[in-house]
């Protein structure tokens, strides 16, 4: 079965303004995870969504935000930009029962 | 390719030799604990997994080891072949299955031929 798919899978921005990346989990995976990646904090938690509904927040600015539609795809949001912001941006998937993450190639974002 | 990390610690080891990565994870309260790899301009991609009840679990060529009392895991991969060149991380949660995966920092394995 097809994995989880990120689009894009790159994107350059400028500082100031906002981006959406779109996570597609794998099929009957109702969580979805967010995570972003940088050289220096490694992989840092954002949010998870289960069944439309924020289940867990990591220690992110409110300029991050996420939702999660009914068919389980995900789609995270950053606004007003920040050159720190440039990242590798990864989406995990899984069953509600299942704690093995599946994860995506990742969105590279570069704020210039 | 991208870089997944500047400053990770670094393993050089032999082809055909035995690799050992370790990690310390943080919290006591973790019981599920999983090994990932990554390749350049690649997501993570799952190696192994074990839960708290165990201490030691098999795949193929890698074993997971889990010392609760250090707080303490250990990824072995046998035979190291230039394909298994990349990051490997641990990760760890909590068995409620709602808390979030929380990764390492990382290690880099070098393969030389």
């Amino acid at each position: 079965k097809a994995g989880v798919t990120q689009t894009p899978r790159y994107l350059i921005k400028t500082r100031g303004q906002q981006v959406t990346l779109s996570c597609s989990p794998i099929s009957g995976h109702r969580s979805v995870s967010w995570y972003q990646q940088t050289p220096g904090q490694g992989l840092q938690f954002l949010f998870e969504y289960f069944s439309e509904t924020q289940r867990n927040k990591g220690n992110f600015p409110g300029r991050f935000s996420g939702r999660q539609f009914s068919n389980s795809r995900s789609e995270m949001n950053v606004s007003t930009l920040e050159l720190g912001d440039s990242a590798l941006y990864l989406c995990a998937s899984r069953t509600s029962s299942n704690y093995g993450y599946t994860f995506g190639s990742g969105t590279r974002l570069t704020v210039v | 390719g991208e870089s997944v990390g500047l400053h990770l610690p670094t393993l050089s080891v032999q082809e055909g030799d035995n690799s050992i990565i370790n990690c310390a994870y943080s919290n006591s309260a973790s019981d599920y604990f999983i090994w990932y790899k990554q390749e350049s301009g690649k997501g993570p991609q799952f190696i192994i997994d074990i839960r708290s009840n165990m201490d030691k679990r098999q795949g193929q060529r890698v074993t997971v080891l889990l010392n609760k009392t250090v707080k303490h895991l250990s990824l072995q991969i046998a035979a190291t072949q230039p394909g298994d060149s990349a990051v490997y991380f641990c990760a760890e949660t909590r068995n409620s299955g709602n808390t979030p995966l929380v990764f390492g920092k990382g290690t880099r394995l070098s393969v030389i031929a």
